[in-house]
């Protein structure tokens, strides 16, 4: 099945400071997304983006689908960004739909 | 916005006791998915349902696991028979059309004692 990798596996931030996490897949997918899980275990969407680059806030994210990559920037980082961050893929199932694989996650920690 | 809700929050159970953990997916959705997270580990895909059955299951996803859309609103999971390593955080999750956003819902954690 697909591989996703994601890294820096841990990051250590200042409040303030700007932050790029990398995802590389291994085959063609026809979705990605970008997760924050929260303290209480809830996944937050971020962004949906199997190509192209989006931006809400200070979070932006670039997906470039030919090389397999996605990046998710945070940029003046603030406490409340802390959390893991996981970036999933989407594959088409034969019998319809798609299926999400999850990359192993980004835990960020953002200090005062 | 419409959301995905999933109950109970927070479910322990006994070793062998049977479980239902409930979802209803954002009403218009087609895709209706499983999935789950083992505390500190990445999440894992369980079952996608389509059409009113299954379209595909994980390894995971064995003869102890059920899942069932019993009305146009409800989508459950059932484990038959709970072992301690069923210990984790479930979401369902839906989508529209093939490709779309997956909506998440809040997860159920499983506790099984």
């Amino acid at each position: 099945g697909i591989q996703v990798e994601q890294s820096p596996p841990d990051l250590i931030l200042q409040e303030g400071a700007n932050s790029t996490l990398r995802c590389n897949f291994s085959d063609s997918v026809n979705n990605l997304q970008w997760f924050h899980q929260n303290p209480w275990g809830q996944l937050i969407n971020l962004f949906y983006i199997p190509s192209g680059t989006k931006q809400n806030g200070r979070l932006s994210a670039t997906t470039v689908a030919t090389e397999r990559y996605s990046l998710l920037y945070i940029s003046s980082s603030q406490t409340t960004d802390s959390g893991v961050y996981f970036c999933a893929v989407g594959s088409l199932l034969t019998g319809g739909g798609n299926k999400l694989t999850f990359g192993t996650g980004t835990q960020l920690k953002v200090e005062l | 916005e419409p959301e995905v809700t999933q109950t109970p929050s927070h479910q322990v159970t006994q070793m062998g006791q049977e479980v239902i953990l409930r979802c209803v997916p954002i009403s218009n959705h087609l895709y209706f998915y499983w999935y789950r997270q083992i505390l500190g580990q990445k999440v894992e895909f369980l079952v996608s349902f389509y059409n009113n059955e299954i379209s595909e299951k994980s390894e995971i996803f064995d003869d102890q696991f059920s899942v069932e859309r019993p009305d146009g609103s409800n989508f459950t999971l059932k484990i038959r028979s709970t072992k301690l390593e069923d210990s984790a955080m479930y979401f369902c999750a839906s989508i529209g059309r093939q490709g779309d956003t997956q909506y998440f819902g809040p997860g159920t954690r499983l506790t099984v004692l």
